[in-house]
């Protein structure tokens, strides 16, 4: 069975620090996605990354593919409080028919 | 707004029971999809549906069926409801049948009591 581990579970910063969540697997994924999740809402897109090694940034949001394709982190720098929600990394098993799912970190950004 | 509607956002029912799940999807997403998203699993995939047929199947019991019409709208029904069905019900869509950006509902909340 595929798994996508995601750390830490939980997390509470203050506004302005960085901050590291992980996403990780001994499985290797064709893709991997990364949504975010706001209470009471669906899960929103924020970026795909395909080919082992790739950085992708979106504003102050910085995406990493492992070289190998297996693992994946996000790093955000200076939390805001807007960034809170639950993160979640889903991974493409090559077979394009679903994703595998990670439980998420949750981030609280408090002002 | 993703574009995806789903109803009823709230639902309380009893154990036993049968409810249905609607989902509208994006306009043009050919895919709809299914999750049950409870704090303990996170999210697990249900069952997808590309132009009115069955594509994938995840963890769907067999208690719950799911169809897509020929508008493309899909419903999840739920019966023989037990407490442990409670959680967020979500439909997602997409414009093919590879998995790539999935546009997700708000989700219909199922508590059992």
């Amino acid at each position: 069975t595929q798994l996508l581990e995601q750390s830490p579970q939980f997390l509470s910063i203050q506004e302005g620090e960085n901050l590291t969540v992980y996403c990780n697997s001994s499985s290797v994924f064709s893709s991997l996605q990364w949504y975010r999740q706001e209470p009471g809402e669906g899960p929103v897109l924020l970026v795909t990354v395909v080919t082992g090694g790739e950085v992708k940034k979106l504003k102050r949001l910085t995406f990493q593919f492992g070289d190998a394709r297996k693992d994946s982190s996000l790093h955000i720098t200076a939390a805001q409080p807007g960034d809170t929600g639950l993160y979640l990394c889903a991974g493409n098993a090559g077979n394009n028919r679903k994703l595998i799912w990670g439980l998420g970190t949750s981030l609280a950004v408090n002002p | 707004d993703s574009g995806v509607t789903q109803t009823p956002k709230h639902l309380i029912t009893a154990t036993g029971q049968r409810v249905t799940l609607r989902c509208s999807p994006r306009s043009g997403d050919l895919s709809v999809y299914w999750y049950q998203q409870s704090l303990d699993q996170g999210l697990q995939f249900l069952i997808q549906y590309y132009n009115g047929e069955e594509r994938a199947k995840g963890n769907i019991l067999e208690r719950f069926s799911a169809q897509q019409f020929p508008d493309l709208h899909s419903e999840l029904n739920l019966s023989s409801l037990e407490l442990g069905d409670s959680a967020l019900y979500f439909c997602a869509s997409s414009a093919g049948t590879v998995t790539g950006e999935l546009f997700f509902g708000e989700g219909s909340r199922l508590t059992v009591l």
